[in-house]
């Protein structure tokens, strides 16, 4: 029963350009969403997060677009970098979980120079 | 100066083995988590700990026994080990919000952990 959902296993850009990245969610009680960024043999590291009170929330070259209505979030990378190389989770949490996070399965992306 | 530490980061046993992982945090938070990223990538929790007192506890077997002594430390012992215990265990903090159900976690490295 997955609950928050990464469709894509991996996506490709180029430097300079945008990535985004999605995320689609099920369950309706989630009112919190985080990204974390993971490089290999390294945990994953807290990048951006959104409540479900706003639809966007911006932090220099990352920003995170929640649509409530449609159960998806997406993060946004402009410009993308060689450095931004890395698996992406989307985590979601309810209310009253105890900071019980949700992950999706990750999205490895690759910024080519 | 590491802020999440886990140990050991390597660990290969044979099946039936007991084995633990260590975690420990200097960041002064009073939550502590430990999750497993299995073979299908997924990163889901097993337990956390708020101020040494248990306050999630997922559906894991009666074989994994988590111990928190203070609330910079929190260990994971597992007995018996199987096959389907290989994978990757992260250790993480966070400071505690409640009822709010937010938080930023900060992960450890992870303790990879392959049964034979």
């Amino acid at each position: 029963d997955q609950q928050v959902k990464q469709n894509s296993p991996s996506l490709s850009v180029q430097e300079g350009r945008i990535s985004i990245l999605n995320c689609d969610y099920t369950n309706s009680m989630f009112d919190y969403f985080l990204w974390y960024k993971k490089y290999p043999a390294e945990g994953p590291t807290f990048l951006i997060s959104i409540s479900s009170i706003k639809d966007k929330n911006e932090d220099g070259r990352f920003t995170v677009f929640l649509n409530k209505s449609a159960k998806h979030l997406s993060l946004h990378i402009v410009p993308s970098q060689p450095g931004d190389s890395a698996v992406y989770f989307c985590a979601a949490s309810a209310r009253g979980s105890n900071y019980k996070l949700t992950f999706g399965k990750g999205t490895l992306l690759t910024v080519n120079p | 100066d590491t802020a999440v530490s886990q140990t050991p980061k390597y660990l290969v046993t044979q099946m039936g083995n007991d084995k633990s992982i260590k975690c420990e945090q200097n960041l002064g938070h009073d939550t502590m988590y430990w999750y497993k990223q299995d073979s299908k990538k997924f990163l889901k929790i097993m337990f956390s700990y708020n101020n040494k007192e248990l306050i999630i506890n997922e559906t894991v077997p009666n074989r994994f026994s988590p111990k928190s002594p203070d609330k910079a430390h929190l260990n994971l012992h597992i007995n018996s080990l199987e096959l389907g215990d290989s994978a990757v265990y992260f250790c993480a903090s966070s400071h505690y919000a409640g009822a709010r159900g937010t938080g930023e976690l900060f992960f450890g490295e992870g303790s990879r952990l392959t049964v034979l």
